[in-house]
């Protein structure tokens, strides 16, 4: 069962322009959300949490936004550049971590 | 570089046998988790441990097994290995807070 969900596989953006990576999750027990970026043959590398607590996070050019009810989040790059293109992944904790299978985003020069 | 070490890199075996994957953690890291990444899946979590002890676990089957050493590095064993169990496989770590995992750079377990 997956409780950690990231409907969308890949995604391409011009760069310059936004990109918004999804995340639905099922258990409302979640209180922590974070990001991970992954390029080929690396293992992920962290990028952004939000805690259950917050409804937004920003790092720079990556926003995170938490919606509670919806059980959604979302991460948002402005604006997106090529070497963002990579595999994200959005994970949820709770007495363990949870990960979603990735979307592939890929950032057209 | 994450500073988690992981080896082997890559690991080629038959079915039925066993194998061993290692891990050392980021200095002072406490906290070590292991994954399984299969063909177009994501992370799933197997088990972690916190100096030396079992702290949680995922979906780990009764073929797979794993402990944490005095000097903190990991080990993963995998028996019986049938050829739904060839993947990548993360090691990460982290230290009191488990908000950040610094992931090493996998191993690719094929079974043929």
């Amino acid at each position: 069962d997956q409780q950690v969900k990231q409907n969308s596989p890949s995604l391409s953006v011009q760069e310059g322009r936004i990109s918004i990576l999804n995340c639905d999750y099922t258990n409302s027990m979640f209180d922590y959300f974070l990001w991970y970026k992954k390029y080929p043959a690396e293992g992920p590398t962290f990028l952004i949490s939000i805690s259950s607590i917050k409804d937004k996070n920003e790092d720079g050019r990556f926003t995170v936004f938490l919606n509670k009810s919806a059980k959604h989040l979302s991460l948002h790059i402005v604006p997106s550049q090529p070497g963002d293109s990579a595999v994200y992944f959005c994970a949820a904790t709770g007495n363990q971590f949870y990960f979603g299978t990735g979307t592939s985003l890929t950032v057209i020069p | 570089d994450s500073g988690v070490t992981q080896t082997p890199k890559h690991l080629i075996t038959a079915t039925g046998q066993r194998v061993t994957l290692r891990c050392s953690p980021r200095s002072g890291d406490l906290s070590v988790y292991w994954y399984q990444q299969s063909l177009d899946q994501g992370l799933q979590f197997l088990i972690q441990y916190y100096n030396g002890e079992e702290r949680a676990k995922g979906n780990i089957l009764e073929r797979f097994s794993a402990q944490q050493f005095p000097d903190l590095h990991s080990e993963l064993n995998l028996s019986s290995l049938e050829l739904g169990d060839s993947a990548l496989y993360f090691c990460a770590s982290s230290g009191s807070s488990i908000d950040e995992q610094f992931f090493g750079p996998g191993t690719r377990l094929t079974v043929l």
